[in-house]
């Protein structure tokens, strides 16, 4: 059975970095894509980025310049780094995982959505 | 930036009804389209991908439909466990996600 973990401190003060970390069990972490997701208290959900396990990562064009994710693969782990946060990065936290598609040999992400997800981990940023 | 709008924002239903949640993209994606369930104080679950393939688990009163720019969920004899927030998703040729702003089907 897949299970994604979060976790991670869940007070960050204002204009200091956010880190979380998703652990993976019961997957490959090589055979997939994985994400970070975001949904603030009573709104939608805000997608963040992916990485492959090669290190190949996408972000949200509205976070890039503040938002870093890694993998390590060893541990079984991939991680969100949010530099700079507000208030509006109060959010529950999500990580998830991509399944491939290939094209022409290339892994690509996207065809199948995202299909397993992690509890969620609340983050709140305040002074 | 693609742009998605989902209508209703909000749907009054009863048990039985079926109901048709309509999510529009700003630019042709293909059916490179996503939905998803999500109950109060839990993780989103996949349902359908690639516009309207039923993923492996979900009941089949569930089907999605639609392609381009303009796609639909539909839920046959709606159940009590499908009050729900229902968000689409897409994925564009530019390797980025975005979700819909979400429709909430609640009881009538």
């Amino acid at each position: 059975q897949v299970q994604l973990q979060e976790s991670g401190p869940g007070l960050v003060k204002p204009s200091e970095s956010l880190s979380l970390t998703c652990t993976v069990s019961g997957a490959s972490i090589s055979a997939y894509y994985w994400s970070w997701i975001r949904q603030p208290p009573g709104k939608g959900l805000d997608w963040i980025g992916y990485i492959y396990f090669n290190g190949s990562t996408n972000y949200n064009p509205s976070l890039k310049s503040r938002v870093t994710i890694s993998i390590d693969t060893s541990k079984k782990q991939f991680s969100l780094k949010v530099t700079s946060v507000t208030v509006a990065d109060t959010a529950v936290y999500y990580c998830a995982r991509v399944p491939i598609r290939m094209v022409r040999g290339d892994p690509l992400p996207g065809e199948y959505g995202m299909d397993v997800w992690g509890q969620g981990t609340s983050v709140t940023v305040s002074s | 930036d693609i742009q998605m709008t989902q209508s209703p924002s909000t749907l009054s239903a009863s048990v039985g009804d079926t109901v048709t949640i309509t999510c529009r993209v700003s630019q042709s994606i293909s059916t490179w389209l996503a939905w998803y369930q999500q109950k109060p104080g839990k993780a989103p679950r996949l349902l359908i991908f690639a516009s309207s393939t039923l993923q492996p688990g979900v009941p089949s009163r569930f089907s999605g439909s639609g392609s381009g720019t303009e796609f639909t969920l539909t839920i046959f004899s709606l159940q009590p466990d499908d009050f729900a927030t229902y968000y689409c998703q897409q994925y564009n040729s530019f390797s980025l996600f975005t979700f819909g702003p979400g429709t909430k089907v609640d009881v009538k």
